[in-house]
């Protein structure tokens, strides 16, 4: 099967810059997603980035890939405290669900 | 307002009994999806509707079954509920975009306990 790998745990201090990482293996997904789970909600579509693109930026956010090593990352610049959350990488299967990584919770603390 | 809707949020039942999880998307998608969220965090795929037909079923039970009397909702009803079904289960529905992309939205996911 397929699947996606992320570090579990990040912790930053407020004001720091935070980056994620992801490892991706199936080189046939089209787009890669960014979603963000904050406590005991559902998940928010953060950001994607097409896959033949190397880099996406939105304000705080900067999505980088390595399609030759299957690697995806998230920077969020200046991280605050509301920026704490699981973050999860997604690629698509058949192009249609999602294979979530096993996400990452990001820490903030000021 | 509320683009995917799920009902109940909680849900605290016995073993062995049967329960049903709604869901309704107000997004004219035609694909929906049911996620099960365990308590590592994990999310996994176990149910995809696109116009009313399944097209993915992973190794999910078979306790388990999906229903879907129009593309608006896709339900989730269990049979013989156990220990190891408690969880946080995620309905999501999305589209196909001319770029071919999907965008996924999320319920806000029902947390069943199975006691």
């Amino acid at each position: 099967g397929e699947d996606v790998e992320q570090s579990l745990f990040l912790s930053v201090r407020e004001g720091d810059s935070s980056v994620i990482n992801c490892t991706y293996t199936d080189s046939s997904s089209t787009y890669l997603y960014w979603y963000k789970q904050e406590p005991g909600a559902g998940l928010q579509l953060l950001t994607y980035i097409f896959s033949n693109m190397d880099m996406k930026q939105d304000q705080r956010l900067t999505v980088l890939l390595n399609k030759k090593d299957k690697h995806l990352s998230l920077r969020i610049a200046d991280t605050q405290t509301g920026d704490s959350a699981i973050y999860f990488c997604a690629e698509t299967q058949a192009g249609t669900a999602l294979i979530f990584g096993k996400g990452t919770t990001l820490s903030v603390s000021s | 307002d509320t683009a995917v809707s799920q009902t109940p949020k909680y849900l605290v039942t016995q073993m062995g009994n049967d329960k049903s999880i709604k869901c309704e998307q107000n997004l004219g998608h035609d694909t929906m999806y049911w996620y099960k969220q365990d308590s590592k965090k994990f999310l996994k795929i176990m149910f995809s509707y696109n116009n009313k037909e399944l097209i993915i079923n992973e190794t999910v039970p078979n306790r388990f079954s999906p229903k879907s009397p129009d593309k608006a909702h896709l339900n989730l009803h269990i049979n013989s509920l156990e220990l190891g079904d408690s969880a946080v289960y995620f309905c999501a529905s999305s589209q196909l975009r001319a770029s071919g992309r999907y965008e996924q939205y999320f319920g806000p996911g029902t947390r069943l306990t199975v006691t």
